[in-house]
């Protein structure tokens, strides 16, 4: 299973626009690139999920270049509700395998 | 979209006591469920994986006896904690992927989480 590699945690303000970077140098050619939030006591909910280029929901974006070796979760706007933990994982997308989770990027929305 | 319910979402209770956590698939069936547990500041970790009809795959160093896991039905899957004593005080949450008949990428979604608490 890829390794995932985040920065252990951000800090921004209301209205910026944050950019989490994920590194997965080991990814293999079937892993998709998952991105989850989770608040304090609360299970991860799913925010966007991609294989390469860009995707874009009503939430968020993420940007994954031609090698996949990394990938970039956008959220514009940020509010003081975004504060949550950010989780990047890599993993084969097949009902019987479960994904790993790395350390995840806290991220701070300060007024 | 896929909602994962999981109950109840906190218990309390006397070392010794055996508590089960219950996680359904609503909307979606899963032939496959996962269980993790996360200690307070950190990651989710892996406990199992539950399989509709057969035995759970533990991950390595998660006690079988200590942590039962029953799959009776494609929506159904139940964590069992025998005989709990305050290490295994923790937040344990639950997970499914759907299988879409059209589509095969389909995400994991989880439940929102059992706090146990040992005393």
């Amino acid at each position: 299973l890829a390794k995932t590699t985040q920065p252990i945690s951000m800090d921004s303000y209301e209205g910026q626009e944050v950019n989490i970077t994920c590194s997965h140098n080991n990814i293999a050619t079937n892993d998709y690139i998952t991105w989850y939030q989770q608040f304090p006591s609360q299970g991860p909910r799913f925010i966007i999920q991609g294989y390469k280029t860009k995707v874009t929901n009503e939430v968020a974006s993420l940007f994954i270049p031609a090698d996949r070796k990394s990938s970039t979760l956008s959220l514009p706007r940020v509010s003081l509700s975004d504060t949550a933990v950010y989780y990047c994982l890599v993993g084969v997308n097949q009902a019987g395998t479960a994904l790993i989770f790395g350390k995840g990027t806290t991220l701070s929305v300060s007024s | 979209g896929a909602v994962v319910s999981q109950h109840p979402s906190r218990v309390i209770c006397k070392s010794g006591t055996s508590v089960k956590i219950e996680c359904r698939s609503l909307d979606f069936q899963a032939t496959t469920m996962f269980w993790y547990r996360q200690f307070p500041k950190q990651s989710l970790m892996l406990m199992a994986t539950s399989n509709e009809g057969s035995k759970a795959t533990y991950e390595q160093g998660v006690e079988k006896d200590k942590f039962l896991i029953n799959h009776a039905s494609l929506t159904l899957s139940t964590l069992t904690v025998t005989s709990a004593h305050p290490e295994d005080s923790s937040f344990y949450i639950c997970s499914a992927r759907g299988q879409d008949r059209v589509e095969s990428n389909q995400p994991q979604h989880f439940g929102d989480g059992t706090r146990l608490s040992i005393l």
